[in-house]
């Protein structure tokens, strides 16, 4: 069974420019989850999505992210316009059900120059 | 790899002994905790979890134990082995949300 993948797996861009990431989760994981951690600071949550829907998005930090999973499989979290803040490792996690285990990706390591 | 920057406490043990990894947890209502290991360049690998109607859970070569009363959780690795040299994390959530809070990590060395 394939895991829980993440592009790309670095990206590095320019303050003021827009990226996109995107997360691929188990098949037939209904609960999708973004966590980031900045430098320094502990693993922390963003937002979860049940199939297509935002569950909870108390952790997103602003209105310069957006994250959508149209049609429930894959989901892509927007960054836009980057700031320098924003740099640090992106995971995504996905589970069968909410109080089952989340399986996470290898993360994305975005860096705002 | 992502731990640049964080200063995470680190626990050195000789391969063949057992090492302890401790976490200080935040929440009285959390019900549920994790322990991930991560690996350099790698995401969090769930390794065990336990209930909070449970004090203790074994795994092959892992243990986990918890207290509530003291909001305490370790997690016990029998015959450390080099390739569990990785930063462990534990995380809590609370039943109704699907959040995991996660702790600052630790950073197991093993020696030869």
């Amino acid at each position: 069974e394939a895991g829980v993948t993440q592009f790309p797996s670095h990206s590095v861009i320019e303050k003021g420019q827009t990226v996109t990431l995107r997360c691929d989760p188990i098949s037939g994981h209904d609960n999708l989850y973004w966590y980031r951690r900045v430098m320094g600071k502990e693993i922390k949550f963003l937002l979860h999505f049940v199939k297509e829907s935002k569950q909870d998005e108390s952790g997103m930090p602003n209105n310069r992210f957006l994250a959508e999973r149209t049609g429930g499989t894959y989901s892509t979290l927007k960054v836009q316009p980057a700031e320098l803040e924003d740099s640090g490792v992106y995971f995504c996690a996905s589970s069968l059900q909410g109080n089952q285990p989340q399986h996470f990706g290898d993360g994305t390591r975005l860096s705002i120059l | 790899g992502e731990s640049v920057g964080l200063h995470l406490p680190t626990l050195s043990v000789q391969e063949g002994d057992n090492s302890i990894i401790n976490c200080a947890y935040s929440n009285s209502a959390s019900d549920y905790f994790i322990w991930y290991k991560q690996e350099s360049g790698k995401g969090p690998q769930f390794i065990i979890d336990i209930r909070s109607n449970m004090d203790k859970r074994q795994g092959q070569r892992v243990t986990v134990l918890l207290n509530k009363t003291v909001k305490h959780l370790s997690l016990q690795i029998a015959a450390t082995q080099p390739g569990d040299s990785a930063v462990y994390f534990c995380a809590e959530n609370t039943s109704g949300t699907y959040k995991y809070i996660f702790g600052t990590g630790t950073r197991l060395k093993v020696l030869a």
